[in-house]
């Protein structure tokens, strides 16, 4: 079935480095990749989003790329901060039914060491 | 983005009873889902909530153990039954608005003893 392959699990940056995760999806009929941000004990919060009539997307310090051929898109975060601290979660649609719904990656630890 | 709400936002249930959890937005939405996050895990789509319809279920989830009802467009229920400690975890519903981007509620975080 489908699946979304999500790497490192684990990611430990100093304040101010750049953070980058991984997502490789499977469903080539994939036209839209979320990206969620959860801080411990919330809920997942949408932080950024591309289709894929788009290669990169941009707002403020968080980028996302989608390479479509290779099946493979990213989230960038330039500037880390302490408060950039969380788990973040990769997302792909898939076509079910008369909607798309999400399959998400297994999920990035984040920790930005101040 | 809508303001999703969920209640209960936590309860501890003994093996072998249900819970109802309910999910309610400020406005109309086309989709709504249910998604299982278990401890340290990443989210699990549960079902499609459909509204006037039977839900559609994931793979791995059946509708005696999960019912789903929709009965309009800003109000969901899910029923996890017959509960035992597996089902410990995180439920959460969300919601699709715009062009497709889907917003969580809080959650309802369930214990099973």
């Amino acid at each position: 079935g489908e699946n979304v392959e999500q790497h490192p699990s684990t990611l430990s940056v100093q304040e101010g480095d750049s953070a980058v995760i991984k997502c490789t999806y499977s469903d080539s009929a994939s036209n839209y990749f979320p990206w969620y941000k959860q801080e411990l004990g919330k809920r997942p919060q949408l932080i950024i989003d591309i289709r894929s009539n788009v290669g990169e997307k941009k707002d403020q310090r968080i980028a996302v790329t989608l390479n479509k051929t290779a099946k493979h898109f990213s989230l960038h975060i330039t500037e880390t901060q302490p408060e950039d601290s969380a788990v973040y979660f990769c997302a792909a649609s898939i076509r079910g039914g008369a909607t798309n719904k999400l399959i998400f990656g297994t999920g990035t630890l984040l920790a930005v060491q101040p | 983005s809508a303001v999703i709400s969920q209640k209960p936002s936590r309860d501890i249930c003994q093996r072998g009873t249900s819970l109802t959890i309910q999910c309610q937005v400020d406005s109309q939405v086309t989709m709504m889902f249910w998604y299982r996050q278990q401890p340290g895990q990443s989210l699990t789509l549960i079902a499609t909530a459909n509204q006037g319809s039977e839900a559609t279920y994931e793979s791995g989830f059946v509708i005696d153990k999960f019912p789903i009802s929709r009965p309009n467009l800003t109000f969901s229920t899910l029923t996890v039954s017959n509960m035992s400690p597996e089902d410990s975890s995180i439920y959460l519903c969300s919601v699709t608005q715009g062009l497709g981007e889907q917003y969580f509620g809080p959650g309802t975080r369930l214990t099973v003893t």
